[in-house]
């Protein structure tokens, strides 16, 4: 199984909402990420955990809170979102990160904020 | 910081020509990755390249890291439809961290 699952497909929310997205994968991956990606832009990374760990912040305002609860899960927390907060935010996993590994990529959230 | 140039940022083909993005890092590249992102999916690894020089071909695709393991490039042979999408080249910034720098990315259009 080769497979990133990302739920929702879709999120709308206001800005004062609190929301989740999720993530999973089953390929034993000891690295997970969260990228978000604007229309017409490449990736932009947000963090990297790895064994379950956070190790990579890139600056990214609080108002996002990323979770890693197991191995397969990696969760991102979203309260009081702004407009331009919406995009499309991408999980993606690898072996690990001692060694440049390929990442694998899921289908991804859309986000919305109103 | 560390910055992967990527151009062009379009290109509009007819079916059956030829097709190259290329990048360029302001730093020497411990390796480099390329994906494929089709419109409305996600990025799908293609392929890695770590060693000066490297060349590598997977059927019409074929992928060069330069000798100084500052640039790349990616050539597609004879375009067809299913080659529509947004080409990114990604550097490793550090081998021991997972992160990458992507580059802009190239959108190819094919004309049929």
């Amino acid at each position: 199984d080769t497979e990133v699952t990302q739920t929702p497909k879709h999120l709308v929310m206001g800005m004062t909402n609190k929301k989740s997205l999720k993530c999973e994968q089953h390929m034993g991956h000891r690295a997970m990420y969260w990228y978000k990606q604007k229309a017409k832009k490449p990736p932009e990374l947000m963090f990297v955990y790895s064994y379950e760990k956070l190790s990579i912040n890139e600056s990214v305002p609080s108002r996002f809170s990323p979770e890693c609860p197991n191995s397969s899960l990696l969760n991102l927390h979203l309260h009081a979102l702004q407009p331009e907060d919406s995009a499309l935010y991408l999980c993606a996993s690898s072996q690990g990160v001692a060694r440049v590994y390929e990442q694998y990529f899921g289908p991804g959230t859309r986000l919305t904020v109103t | 910081g560390q910055q992967v140039m990527q151009i062009p940022q379009y290109q509009h083909v007819q079916e059956g020509e030829d097709f190259t993005t290329y990048c360029n890092s302001s730093t020497t590249l411990s390796n480099i990755q390329w994906y494929k992102q089709r419109p409305g999916g996600h990025p799908v690894f293609l392929i890695q390249l770590v060693k000066s020089g490297e060349v590598k071909k997977q059927k019409r695709l074929t992928f060069q890291f330069g000798e100084a393991k500052k640039n790349s490039s990616l050539h597609i042979t004879a375009t067809q439809t299913t080659d529509v999408g947004t080409y990114f080249c990604a550097g490793n910034a550090s081998s021991n961290t997972g992160k990458l720098i992507f580059g802009q990315g190239t959108t190819l259009q094919v004309k049929p």
